[in-house]
Protein backbone atom coordinates (compact mmCIF):
# COMPACT_ATOMS: atom_id res chain seq x y z
CA UNK A 1 0.00 0.00 0.00
CA UNK A 2 1.38 3.16 -0.81
CA UNK A 3 2.34 5.60 1.97
CA UNK A 4 4.73 6.68 4.35
CA UNK A 5 6.51 3.88 6.61
CA UNK A 6 8.32 4.63 9.32
CA UNK A 7 10.79 2.20 11.39
CA UNK A 8 11.16 1.23 14.22
CA UNK A 9 7.93 1.10 15.79
CA UNK A 10 9.46 1.70 18.87
CA UNK A 11 13.05 2.26 20.64
CA UNK A 12 14.46 2.73 24.03
CA UNK A 13 18.03 4.54 24.01
CA UNK A 14 20.50 5.36 26.88
CA UNK A 15 21.74 8.93 27.43
CA UNK A 16 24.55 10.44 24.35
CA UNK A 17 23.63 7.04 22.18
CA UNK A 18 22.50 8.36 18.81
CA UNK A 19 20.38 6.88 16.35
CA UNK A 20 18.53 7.58 12.90
CA UNK A 21 14.76 7.35 12.45
CA UNK A 22 13.91 6.25 9.12
CA UNK A 23 11.27 7.57 7.04
CA UNK A 24 10.29 6.40 3.70
CA UNK A 25 7.34 7.47 0.76
CA UNK A 26 6.51 5.77 -1.93
CA UNK A 27 4.46 8.39 -3.40
CA UNK A 28 7.00 10.23 -5.18
CA UNK A 29 6.50 13.30 -2.70
CA UNK A 30 8.60 16.20 -2.71
CA UNK A 31 7.75 17.84 0.75
CA UNK A 32 8.83 15.74 3.58
CA UNK A 33 8.83 16.26 7.36
CA UNK A 34 9.61 15.13 10.88
CA UNK A 35 7.06 16.58 14.00
CA UNK A 36 7.55 15.60 17.57
CA UNK A 37 4.06 14.66 19.30
CA UNK A 38 4.76 15.73 23.07
CA UNK A 39 1.22 15.67 25.55
CA UNK A 40 -0.45 19.24 25.60
CA UNK A 41 1.92 20.56 23.02
CA UNK A 42 0.54 19.41 19.63
CA UNK A 43 2.61 18.56 17.12
CA UNK A 44 6.26 20.59 16.82
CA UNK A 45 8.22 21.01 13.33
CA UNK A 46 11.62 19.69 14.01
CA UNK A 47 13.11 19.21 10.18
CA UNK A 48 11.65 19.80 6.61
CA UNK A 49 13.08 19.47 3.30
CA UNK A 50 11.04 20.21 -0.24
CA UNK A 51 13.26 17.87 -2.60
CA UNK A 52 16.17 15.82 -2.92
CA UNK A 53 19.24 17.99 -1.29
CA UNK A 54 17.30 20.45 0.38
CA UNK A 55 16.24 20.67 4.18
CA UNK A 56 15.60 23.29 6.40
CA UNK A 57 14.88 23.70 10.47
CA UNK A 58 11.27 23.79 11.52
CA UNK A 59 10.73 25.10 15.16
CA UNK A 60 12.51 22.55 17.16
CA UNK A 61 15.60 21.41 15.24
CA UNK A 62 18.38 21.55 18.27
CA UNK A 63 20.06 17.78 19.10
CA UNK A 64 18.53 16.55 15.72
CA UNK A 65 20.20 16.50 12.07
CA UNK A 66 18.45 15.17 8.80
CA UNK A 67 19.84 14.75 5.27
CA UNK A 68 17.66 14.24 1.77
CA UNK A 69 19.43 12.39 -0.52
CA UNK A 70 16.66 10.48 -2.52
CA UNK A 71 12.88 11.72 -2.83
CA UNK A 72 11.47 8.98 -1.21
CA UNK A 73 13.70 8.96 2.13
CA UNK A 74 14.23 11.73 4.79
CA UNK A 75 15.99 9.98 7.82
CA UNK A 76 16.23 11.73 11.19
CA UNK A 77 19.25 11.75 13.61
CA UNK A 78 19.40 12.03 17.07
CA UNK A 79 23.42 12.98 17.46
CA UNK A 80 23.65 12.64 21.66
CA UNK A 81 20.40 11.42 22.72
CA UNK A 82 19.03 13.19 25.89
CA UNK A 83 15.63 12.16 28.16
CA UNK A 84 14.06 15.77 26.33
CA UNK A 85 13.92 14.00 23.02
CA UNK A 86 11.70 11.04 24.75
CA UNK A 87 8.46 11.63 22.51
CA UNK A 88 6.71 10.31 19.44
CA UNK A 89 8.12 11.19 15.95
CA UNK A 90 6.36 11.20 13.06
CA UNK A 91 7.31 11.17 9.28
CA UNK A 92 4.84 13.26 6.92
CA UNK A 93 4.85 14.15 3.03
CA UNK A 94 2.87 16.02 0.49
CA UNK A 95 3.05 17.12 -2.94
CA UNK A 96 4.95 20.33 -2.86
CA UNK A 97 2.45 21.82 -5.52
CA UNK A 98 -0.66 21.57 -3.99
CA UNK A 99 -0.03 21.01 -0.23
CA UNK A 100 -2.57 23.18 0.58
CA UNK A 101 -4.88 21.12 -1.49
CA UNK A 102 -4.00 18.04 0.05
CA UNK A 103 -2.39 18.29 2.90
CA UNK A 104 0.04 15.65 5.36
CA UNK A 105 0.25 11.89 5.03
CA UNK A 106 1.31 10.84 8.17
CA UNK A 107 3.68 7.70 8.90
CA UNK A 108 2.55 5.83 12.08
CA UNK A 109 5.17 6.73 14.37
CA UNK A 110 8.17 6.16 16.47
CA UNK A 111 8.01 6.03 20.38
CA UNK A 112 11.54 7.24 21.53
CA UNK A 113 12.33 6.44 25.01
CA UNK A 114 16.06 8.23 26.49
CA UNK A 115 16.77 7.09 29.84
CA UNK B 1 2.44 35.97 13.50
CA UNK B 2 0.41 32.75 12.08
CA UNK B 3 -1.33 30.48 14.51
CA UNK B 4 -4.18 27.66 14.76
CA UNK B 5 -5.72 27.53 18.09
CA UNK B 6 -7.59 24.66 19.46
CA UNK B 7 -10.07 26.40 22.58
CA UNK B 8 -10.40 22.85 24.32
CA UNK B 9 -7.85 20.44 25.64
CA UNK B 10 -10.27 18.25 26.74
CA UNK B 11 -14.38 17.83 25.41
CA UNK B 12 -16.80 15.18 26.90
CA UNK B 13 -20.32 14.12 25.11
CA UNK B 14 -22.75 11.23 25.65
CA UNK B 15 -22.73 9.12 23.07
CA UNK B 16 -25.80 10.35 20.69
CA UNK B 17 -25.30 13.61 21.47
CA UNK B 18 -23.30 16.66 18.98
CA UNK B 19 -19.75 16.95 18.88
CA UNK B 20 -18.34 20.44 18.37
CA UNK B 21 -14.46 21.35 18.63
CA UNK B 22 -13.09 24.29 18.22
CA UNK B 23 -10.36 25.52 16.26
CA UNK B 24 -9.47 29.26 15.66
CA UNK B 25 -6.90 30.83 13.46
CA UNK B 26 -4.92 33.89 12.89
CA UNK B 27 -3.77 34.63 9.14
CA UNK B 28 -2.76 37.37 7.30
CA UNK B 29 -3.53 35.21 4.14
CA UNK B 30 -6.32 33.31 3.16
CA UNK B 31 -5.75 29.71 4.74
CA UNK B 32 -5.60 26.22 3.76
CA UNK B 33 -7.25 23.99 7.00
CA UNK B 34 -7.41 20.83 7.92
CA UNK B 35 -8.65 18.49 10.80
CA UNK B 36 -6.71 15.23 11.90
CA UNK B 37 -7.54 12.42 14.14
CA UNK B 38 -5.65 10.33 15.63
CA UNK B 39 -6.55 7.21 17.68
CA UNK B 40 -4.34 5.98 20.36
CA UNK B 41 -1.08 4.43 18.96
CA UNK B 42 -2.04 5.26 15.83
CA UNK B 43 -0.77 8.00 13.17
CA UNK B 44 -2.67 11.19 11.71
CA UNK B 45 -5.85 10.45 9.64
CA UNK B 46 -7.05 13.07 7.32
CA UNK B 47 -10.47 13.81 8.57
CA UNK B 48 -11.35 16.73 6.11
CA UNK B 49 -9.75 20.47 4.55
CA UNK B 50 -10.80 23.76 3.73
CA UNK B 51 -8.67 24.85 0.35
CA UNK B 52 -11.10 28.49 -0.60
CA UNK B 53 -14.01 26.66 -2.32
CA UNK B 54 -16.88 25.95 -0.45
CA UNK B 55 -16.98 27.01 3.67
CA UNK B 56 -18.98 24.20 4.67
CA UNK B 57 -16.69 21.05 4.41
CA UNK B 58 -18.15 17.38 4.99
CA UNK B 59 -15.26 14.82 5.65
CA UNK B 60 -15.14 10.92 6.54
CA UNK B 61 -17.56 9.18 9.47
CA UNK B 62 -20.23 12.42 9.40
CA UNK B 63 -17.96 15.12 10.59
CA UNK B 64 -18.39 18.27 9.24
CA UNK B 65 -16.44 21.83 9.63
CA UNK B 66 -17.66 25.75 8.64
CA UNK B 67 -14.77 27.75 7.36
CA UNK B 68 -16.00 31.27 8.94
CA UNK B 69 -13.42 34.38 7.63
CA UNK B 70 -15.59 37.28 9.84
CA UNK B 71 -15.09 34.73 13.09
CA UNK B 72 -11.27 32.99 12.16
CA UNK B 73 -12.32 30.05 13.18
CA UNK B 74 -12.38 26.52 11.50
CA UNK B 75 -15.15 24.36 14.38
CA UNK B 76 -15.39 21.05 13.70
CA UNK B 77 -18.71 19.09 14.05
CA UNK B 78 -20.53 15.92 14.11
CA UNK B 79 -24.26 15.64 14.73
CA UNK B 80 -24.36 12.38 17.04
CA UNK B 81 -21.42 11.06 18.17
CA UNK B 82 -20.33 7.17 18.01
CA UNK B 83 -18.28 5.73 21.09
CA UNK B 84 -15.76 5.44 17.97
CA UNK B 85 -15.05 8.65 17.98
CA UNK B 86 -13.40 8.77 21.42
CA UNK B 87 -10.00 9.81 19.74
CA UNK B 88 -7.44 13.07 19.86
CA UNK B 89 -8.07 15.80 17.04
CA UNK B 90 -6.11 18.00 15.74
CA UNK B 91 -7.06 21.12 14.02
CA UNK B 92 -4.15 22.10 11.11
CA UNK B 93 -3.56 25.02 8.64
CA UNK B 94 -0.89 26.13 6.08
CA UNK B 95 -1.17 29.66 6.92
CA UNK B 96 0.94 31.53 4.56
CA UNK B 97 4.21 28.88 4.08
CA UNK B 98 2.70 25.84 2.74
CA UNK B 99 6.11 24.28 3.85
CA UNK B 100 5.40 25.14 7.76
CA UNK B 101 1.74 23.10 8.76
CA UNK B 102 0.45 25.11 11.72
CA UNK B 103 -0.68 22.16 14.35
CA UNK B 104 -2.91 23.43 17.39
CA UNK B 105 -2.33 21.33 20.60
CA UNK B 106 -5.26 18.81 20.19
CA UNK B 107 -8.54 18.33 21.77
CA UNK B 108 -8.96 14.76 22.84
CA UNK B 109 -12.66 13.66 23.26
CA UNK B 110 -14.25 11.54 25.35
CA UNK B 111 -17.76 9.67 24.18
CA UNK B 112 -19.52 8.23 27.32
CA UNK B 113 -21.86 5.41 26.46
Amino acid sequence: NAGVTQTPKFQVLKTGQSMTLQCAQDMNHEYMSWYRQDPGMGLRLIHYSVGAGITDQGEVPNGYNVSRSTTEDFPLRLLSAAPSQTSVYFCASSPLRGTEAYGYTFGSGTRLTVV
Amino acid sequence: AQSVTQLDSHVSVSEGTPVLLRCNYSSSYSPSLFWYVQHPNKGLQLLLKYTSAATLVKGINGFEAEFKKSETSFHLTKPSAHMSDAAEYFCAGGLYNFNKFYFGSGTKLNVKP
